[in-house]
C-alpha cells in the first residue's frame, strides 16, 4: 500500500495564480483532512471530509476549496494564491475505530 | 476555546538523560490526547494516545485531568529520539478535527 500520496511535493506560484494540491489514499478510509504547517503555529486544520460528497471547514478555510467525489481522492484548491498561503500542506486520512491519522509527505508551497 | 499548549519550542538534552515534553490543554469536555512525531525526512506519525495507555519506544504519557496536562516522558533519551513532537487534542473522539500544539523540537546530544 502506498498510504497517502500527495502531489506535487514542491510548487512555486505567483500571487493570484490558482492551483490544486492532490491527495490520494488507498486505505479505504472515510475521513480525510487537510492541514497547513507554519513555523511557530503547528498544524492548523483547513478542511475535512467525513466521506464522499461531504466536506466541511476547519480552522483556516479562507482561500481554499475542497471536494470529495471519491473515497480515495481529496484535492485542495487554492483559488487565487496569496503570499500568506506560503506553507507546508499535509493531507491525512483517518483510520476508523482508532482515529489514527496517516499523513502524506507534505507539499511545500511558496507564493511570491 | 479548545487549545493545546506546548511551551517549549526546543528541548535539548544529552543522551541518557530523562526527557519530559510538556503539553497542556484547555477543553471543557472529555478530551482524547495524542502525541505525534516527525523524524527527519519522515512523515508525521502517531506515537501514542492516552486511551491505549501504552509505552512506545520507551515513551509514556499520562493524562492528568486536574492539571489538564499530557506530558510525554522517557527516562533515558536516545539520539534517535531527536524529532519534532506534536501534542494533539480530539474533541469527543472526532480525530478528523484534531487540534495540534505548536510542537517541540527535541534534540538529543551525544
Amino acid at each position: 500500500n502506498a498510504g497517502v500520496t500527495q502531489t506535487p511535493k514542491f510548487q512555486v506560484l505567483k500571487t493570484g495564480q490558482s492551483m490544486t494540491l492532490q491527495c490520494a489514499q488507498d486505505m479505504n478510509h472515510e475521513y480525510m483532512s487537510w492541514y497547513r504547517q507554519d513555523p511557530g503555529m503547528g498544524l492548523r486544520l483547513i478542511h475535512y471530509s467525513v466521506g464522499a460528497g461531504i466536506t466541511d471547514q476547519g480552522e483556516v478555510p479562507n482561500g481554499y476549496n475542497v471536494s470529495r467525489s471519491t473515497t480515495e481522492d481529496f484535492p485542495l484548491r487554492l483559488l487565487s494564491a496569496a503570499p500568506s498561503q506560503t506553507s507546508v500542506y499535509f493531507c491525512a486520512s483517518i483510520k476508523g475505530g482508532t482515529g489514527e491519522l496517516f499523513f502524506g509527505e507534505g507539499s511545500r508551497l511558496t507564493v511570491l | 476555546a479548545q487549545r493545546v499548549t506546548q511551551p517549549e519550542k526546543l528541548l535539548s538534552v544529552f543522551k541518557g538523560a530523562p526527557v519530559e515534553l510538556k503539553c497542556n490543554y484547555s477543553y471543557s469536555g472529555s478530551p482524547e490526547l495524542f502525541w505525534y512525531v516527525q523524524y527527519s525526512r519522515q512523515r508525521l506519525q502517531l506515537l501514542l494516545r492516552h486511551i491505549s495507555r501504552e509505552s512506545i519506544k520507551g515513551f509514556t504519557a499520562d493524562l492528568n485531568k486536574g492539571e489538564t496536562s499530557f506530558h510525554l516522558k522517557k527516562p533515558f533519551a536516545q539520539e534517535e529520539d531527536s524529532a519534532m513532537y506534536y501534542c494533539a487534542l480530539s474533541k469527543g473522539g472526532a480525530t478528523n478535527k484534531l487540534i495540534f500544539g505548536t510542537g517541540t523540537l527535541l534534540a538529543v546530544q551525544p
